[in-house]
């Protein structure tokens, strides 16, 4: 299985919005609403901040949203904010029932 | 609240086996309908996912890497584990655990990561 596509970075101003994509296949992100988005900061774990293409988990800001058209996967930060530079990836469920990630985006604020 | 952490060796030779363990807290490995996972990090580099396991002992695997992986469960210790054949040093990583959601792409919570270097 080959990585997702994702940029490899994009930046911005504070209050501004950004969005990161997320390009797979048809045998991933074509096919399944099972898409997450993962937000990591310098040595620390990846922290879950979209799943199933659009939802959020609890506790987490909703300037933070997901979307999906095709076989792309997109999120996007509204309100920029000094602490959202990070490292974002996305994920997919596959139809090998398994699981593949992007090859992650570093988010800039400028 | 859940919570899981990583353990093993932190240095493994080539051509050894890589093994990891993950201890589950605040809540019992058999309970819900959760999947328990692998995923690895090389320095710089992105997340790859590894494989999983769920408590009925069923496995899904990376196709990269599924000829020298194995997951296993041991309910009784509330702990699953990564065993990784015939390391090399593309496999120095930071391993990360992780339970998995059965039903959604909610991978969560991860451990907080373990550094496993290969190198004679």
């Amino acid at each position: 299985q080959s990585a997702l596509t994702q940029p490899a970075s994009v930046s911005g101003s504070p209050g501004q919005s950004i969005t990161i994509s997320c390009t797979g296949t048809s045998s991933d992100i074509g096919s399944y609403n099972f898409v997450s988005w993962y937000q990591q900061h310098p040595g620390k774990a990846p922290k879950l901040m979209i799943y199933d293409v659009s939802n959020r988990p609890s506790g987490v800001s909703n300037r933070f949203s997901g979307s999906k058209s095709g076989n792309t996967a997109s999120l996007t930060i509204s309100g920029l904010q000094a602490e959202d530079e990070a490292d974002y990836y996305c994920s997919s469920h596959t139809s090998s029932s398994t699981w593949v990630f992007g090859g992650g985006t570093k988010l800039t604020v400028l | 609240q859940v919570q899981l952490q990583e353990s093993g060796p932190g240095l493994v030779k080539p051509s050894e086996t890589l093994s990891l363990t993950c201890t589950v807290s605040g809540g019992s490995i058999s309970s819900g309908s959760f999947y328990w996972g692998w995923i690895r990090q090389p320095a710089g580099e992105g997340l790859e996912w590894i494989g999983r396991i769920y408590t009925s002992g069923s496995t899904n695997y990376n196709p990269s890497l599924r000829s020298r992986v194995t997951i296993s469960v041991d309910t009784s210790k509330n702990q699953f584990s990564l065993k990784l054949s015939s390391a090399t040093a593309a496999d120095t990583a930071v391993y990360y655990c992780a339970r998995e959601d059965y039903s959604s792409s909610v991978m969560d919570p991860w451990g907080q990561g373990t550094l496993v270097t290969v190198s004679s």
